[in-house]
């Protein structure tokens, strides 16, 4: 089964801190990785996509990917309590070296940004 | 239109009952996913359509669970005799390209069998 993990949290951090959210993936296969913001009672939104190794920047979200040891992860700068929502890993499914067009998702982190 | 849209948005049903779940995906995006979030759970696939081929049906949880996808847009899934462990948010998303580029989620669907 392959799968995605993160640590379900809730990771409460200060208004204005860094929020560091992880997960690491079993596919090494797995060529591209999301991460999805989810407020509580709403969808999915897309709000971050890295497909190589490295860190890619946009605004105060840094995505960063380690495909050799199956890790990507986000960081969150000058963290404000508008974060507070459930964060979603996802990793492209592969067959082979074939991508099946559906993504894996995480079970989530609950971040909780503190005024 | 601008964005995935589902309906209803919500729908209560008596167990045994069946129901129809509607999306209408982004113009031009060739693949459409359904899933389905469980109450403080994560996403569970379900099934997914990519242009003209077979979809992809290995997430269905039972034969209780079929969907279509008319002209290569609009999907319906559909709920047979319903059951209470099928109360959930129905999500339907769509994308570019096998989602390559990630998916566009709709705003929902939830369903509550009593």
């Amino acid at each position: 089964q392959k799968e995605v993990e993160q640590n379900s949290g809730p990771l409460s951090v200060p208004e204005g801190a860094i929020a560091s959210l992880n997960c690491t993936y079993s596919d090494r296969g797995s060529q591209s990785f999301f991460w999805y913001r989810q407020y509580s009672g709403k969808s999915p939104e897309l709000i971050m996509s890295i497909y190589s190794n490295g860190d890619k920047e946009d605004g105060r979200f840094t995505a960063q990917l380690n495909k050799a040891s199956q890790y990507v992860s986000l960081l969150i700068r000058d963290s404000q309590p508008s974060d507070s929502a459930t964060y979603l890993c996802a990793v492209s499914s592969m067959r082979g070296s074939s991508n099946t067009g559906k993504l894996i998702f995480g079970q989530g982190t609950t971040l909780q940004v503190k005024p | 239109g601008a964005g995935v849209s589902q309906s209803p948005s919500n729908k209560v049903t008596e167990k045994g009952k069946d129901v129809e779940l509607r999306c209408d995906p982004i113009s031009g995006h060739t693949a459409l996913y359904w899933y389905r979030q469980s109450l403080g759970q994560g996403l569970e696939f379900l099934i997914y359509f990519q242009g003209n081929s077979a979809p992809d049906k290995s997430g269905l949880p039972s034969d209780r669970f079929s969907a279509e996808r008319t002209g290569g847009s609009v999907s319906t899934l559909t709920i047979q005799r319903t059951q209470q462990e099928d109360s959930a948010v129905y999500l339907c998303a769509s994308s570019f390209r096998q989602g390559a580029r990630g998916y566009t989620f709709g705003s929902g669907t939830r369903l509550t069998v009593v």
